[in-house]
């Protein structure tokens, strides 16, 4: 069945520097969305993609979904504390199965 | 408004014990989803209800899982009997809609610990 691959695993930076993650997909999407589950803490929802090439901004984060909607990236410019967590991209897959990445792993030296 | 709603927050139990969890949607949501996290296997999707209905239980592990949705403000998952490899966390989230495009709100999970 169709699978995402989400890359980096872990990503360990200093405060202040730059964080991207990546999900790929062998087969096109319809979707994709992202969430965000601090330590300890459940998933929450940050956005949604849609359209083919599509770019998205929430202050410090920019979310992209790849012309041929197969991949999408999360870049967040200047990290800070705040931003630790795991990060985790979501598909469907066939009509109506939701599948997560495996997550990346955000950690910061402050 | 109050979120989704889960109980307990955390069950330690023993191997060949029934274990109960219980979920809450958001009042006026149509969806439901139970989700099972672990280290090994990340977050797993078990099983899915639109309008108290299951539409998607592929992902339940066996038949020693089991989940109701008995009316739309109640759902439970049950595990009987319960095993060590059951030890894992469990949420629960709701959507408006349907799973496509619809934001899913989770809550705050049940840590279940089987010995």
């Amino acid at each position: 069945g169709q699978q995402v691959m989400q890359i980096p695993q872990y990503q360990h930076v200093q405060e202040g520097e730059d964080f991207t993650t990546y999900c790929n997909s062998s087969t096109t999407l319809s979707n994709i969305q992202w969430y965000k589950q601090r330590p300890g803490g459940h998933p929450v929802f940050l956005i949604q993609l849609v359209k083919s090439g599509e770019v998205k901004k929430q202050k410090r984060l920019t979310f992209q979904f790849g012309e041929a909607k197969k991949n999408s990236s999360l870049h967040i410019t200047a990290t800070q504390t705040t931003d630790v967590g795991t990060y985790f991209c979501r598909i469907i897959q066939g009509a109506q199965k939701l599948v997560f990445g495996q997550g990346t792993r955000l950690t910061i030296n402050p | 408004d109050a979120g989704v709603i889960q109980s307990p927050r955390h069950e330690v139990t023993e191997m060949g014990q029934e274990v109960t969890l219980r979920c809450k949607p958001i009042s006026g949501h149509n969806s439901l989803f139970w989700y099972r996290q672990t280290m090994m296997r990340g977050l797993e999707l078990l099983i899915y209800f639109n309008n108290n209905v299951p539409i998607d239980d592929s992902g339940m592990p066996e038949d020693r899982f089991s989940a109701k949705m008995p009316n739309a403000s109640f759902s439970t998952l049950k595990i009987q009997p319960s095993e060590p490899r059951d030890s894992a966390v469990y949420f629960c989230a709701s959507s408006l809609g349907g799973a496509g495009t619809d934001t899913q709100y989770f809550g705050p999970g049940t840590r279940l610990t089987v010995l």
